[in-house]
C-alpha cells in the first residue's frame, strides 16, 4: 500500500462545477503539500499544510491531522484548471516528500 | 515567490554520451535540493537529495555513479546523467528548500531527456 493515496485518479468535471480532489497519507508527518502540474511539465506548489485549512483564490485546501487526511478544492472550476494536481508530504521539516500518485483534473468547457 | 530554473528545458543526446542538468535557486539559498524523475502519466519519484557541500543520498535502486550529482554552491545543483541509454529518456525535475520556516519546496520547471 501507498504511503499516499489519492482519489480520484481521473475526474472530468464541467465548468462552473465543485471539485474535489481527497488524499490520505499512512505516516507521521509534518506538512502536506498539494501540487499542480500543467500539461507541459512544470509544477506549481498550491499549498503547504501542517494543520487547518488554506484558501487562495477558488482553491481551498484542508487538513485532518487525526484522521490523516487532506482536501483540495476547486471553486467554479474553469477549463484552465485542467491538470494534474498531486499531493506529497513531508515527515520532517524541509524533508524530501513521498508523492500520490496524482489526480488527472479535465474541465470541460 | 521564490524562483528554480533548471537547463536546459529539453535536450536530445545519443546513447552513451553524457547530459548534464543544472537546477538554480534563482532568489534563495537552498541548502537542499531532490532531484525527481517521471515517467509518462505517472508521479515523480526521488532521485536523490542533494546537500551543499556534501556527497548526495541516493534513494534505493538509484545507481549513483549513472547519476552523478553535484552541489557546488548554495544556489546550483546538477545532474549528471553519464552513459546514457534510451531508459534514461525521462522528464527531470529538481525542488530546492531554503532550509528555513516554512519549508517550503520550490520546484524547478523540469527537464525533458530523450536518448536516441
Amino acid at each position: 500500500k501507498n504511503e499516499v493515496e489519492q482519489s480520484p485518479q481521473n475526474l472530468t468535471a464541467q465548468e462552473g462545477e465543485f471539485i474535489t480532489i481527497n488524499c490520505s497519507y499512512s505516516v507521521g508527518i509534518s506538512a502536506l503539500h498539494w501540487l499542480q502540474q500543467h500539461p507541459g511539465g512544470g509544477i506549481v506548489s498550491l499549498f503547504m499544510l501542517s494543520s487547518g485549512k488554506k484558501k487562495h483564490g477558488r482553491l481551498i485546501a484542508t487538513i485532518n491531522i487525526q484522521e490523516k487526511h487532506s482536501s483540495l478544492h476547486i471553486t467554479a472550476s474553469h477549463p484552465r484548471d485542467s491538470a494534474v494536481y498531486i499531493c506529497a508530504v513531508g515527515r520532517s521539516s524541509g524533508d524530501k516528500l513521498t508523492f500520490g500518485t496524482g489526480t488527472r483534473l479535465a474541465v470541460r468547457p | 515567490g521564490a524562483v528554480v530554473s533548471q537547463h536546459p528545458s529539453w535536450v536530445i543526446c545519443k546513447s552513451g554520451t553524457s547530459v548534464k542538468i543544472e537546477c538554480r535557486s534563482l532568489d534563495f539559498q537552498a541548502t537542499t535540493m531532490f532531484w525527481y524523475r517521471q515517467f509518462p502519466k505517472q508521479s515523480l519519484m526521488l532521485m536523490a537529495t542533494s546537500n551543499e557541500g556534501s556527497k548526495a543520498t541516493y534513494e534505493q535502486g538509484v545507481e549513483k555513479d549513472k547519476f552523478l550529482i553535484n552541489h557546488a554552491s548554495l544556489t546550483l545543483s546538477t545532474l549528471t546523467v553519464t552513459s546514457a541509454h534510451p531508459e534514461d529518456s525521462s522528464f527531470y525535475i529538481c525542488s530546492a528548500n531554503p532550509g528555513s520556516l516554512p519549508y517550503e519546496q520550490y520546484f524547478g520547471p523540469g527537464t525533458r531527456l530523450t536518448v536516441t
